[in-house]
């Protein structure tokens, strides 16, 4: 069964830091994975999306990498801002028979940026 | 524009009431979801479905039932069996290589 883990779960930063954020993974037979963004008592909302033949994706300030090999990926978030203020979620989708797909989700990073 | 439309937004159910929580997408993809969420915690699969007419059982389906009669369509009925179903629900579906798309939501309140 795919387990997907975020360290730590919450983290606080002064404003312009460069800050990264990990996802763990543990059955590296995956189809994409995913970065999203949730603010409180929203839905989710895309960030990026890495398919397994990628290494990375980038889109502005936020760059993020994958390693299949090592089960992990990483969501870089350039000169943090206090609007980057949410909690950020990883989500793998696994490769299964019948190219069948389900989505798997880490329990989430809860980030504050301090003005 | 196409996207994930949740309805109702809030909704609130009295004790032995079954609730209907609907679920539309325009995006054509194949793959829905249904994720229950609750304060401080991850998303929790409830049921999911690859194609019409059939679907799986999630981590916690019990005291939940759903649908999946049109490609568009994914309602999820939480029924009197489930003894604590406050929560935030969501919905997603996903396509071959578009990733998953979520809908706003469904604040579910037991009166």
């Amino acid at each position: 069964k795919q387990e997907v883990t975020q360290i730590p779960a919450a983290l606080s930063v002064p404003e312009g830091e460069n800050l990264v954020l990990n996802c763990s993974f543990t059955d590296s037979a995956i189809y994409n994975l995913q970065w999203f963004r949730q603010d409180p008592g929203k839905g989710l909302t895309s960030l990026l999306l890495i398919q397994s033949s990628q290494r990375e994706q980038t889109s502005g300030r936020l760059n993020a990498s994958l390693d299949k090999s090592s089960g992990r990926s990483t969501l870089y978030i350039a000169a943090s801002q206090p609007g980057d203020s949410a909690t950020y979620l990883c989500a793998v989708e696994d490769m299964r028979a019948g190219a069948n797909s389900k989505l798997t989700f880490g329990k989430g990073i809860t980030l504050s940026v301090r003005p | 524009d196409g996207g994930i439309t949740q309805s109702p937004k809030y909704l609130f159910r009295k004790e032995g009431q079954n609730v209907t929580l609907s679920c539309e997408q325009n995006l054509n993809h194949d793959a829905m979801y249904w994720y229950r969420q609750d304060p401080g915690q991850g998303l929790r699969l409830i049921y999911y479905s690859q194609i019409v007419n059939d679907f799986q059982k999630g981590d916690i389906a019990e005291g939940y039932s759903v649908s999946r009669e049109k490609k568009e369509s994914f309602p999820l009925t939480v029924t009197s069996a489930q003894k604590n179903p406050t929560a935030f629900y969501l919905c997603a579906s996903t396509g071959w290589t578009a990733g998953a798309f979520f809908g706003q939501g469904t604040r579910l309140t037991v009166v």
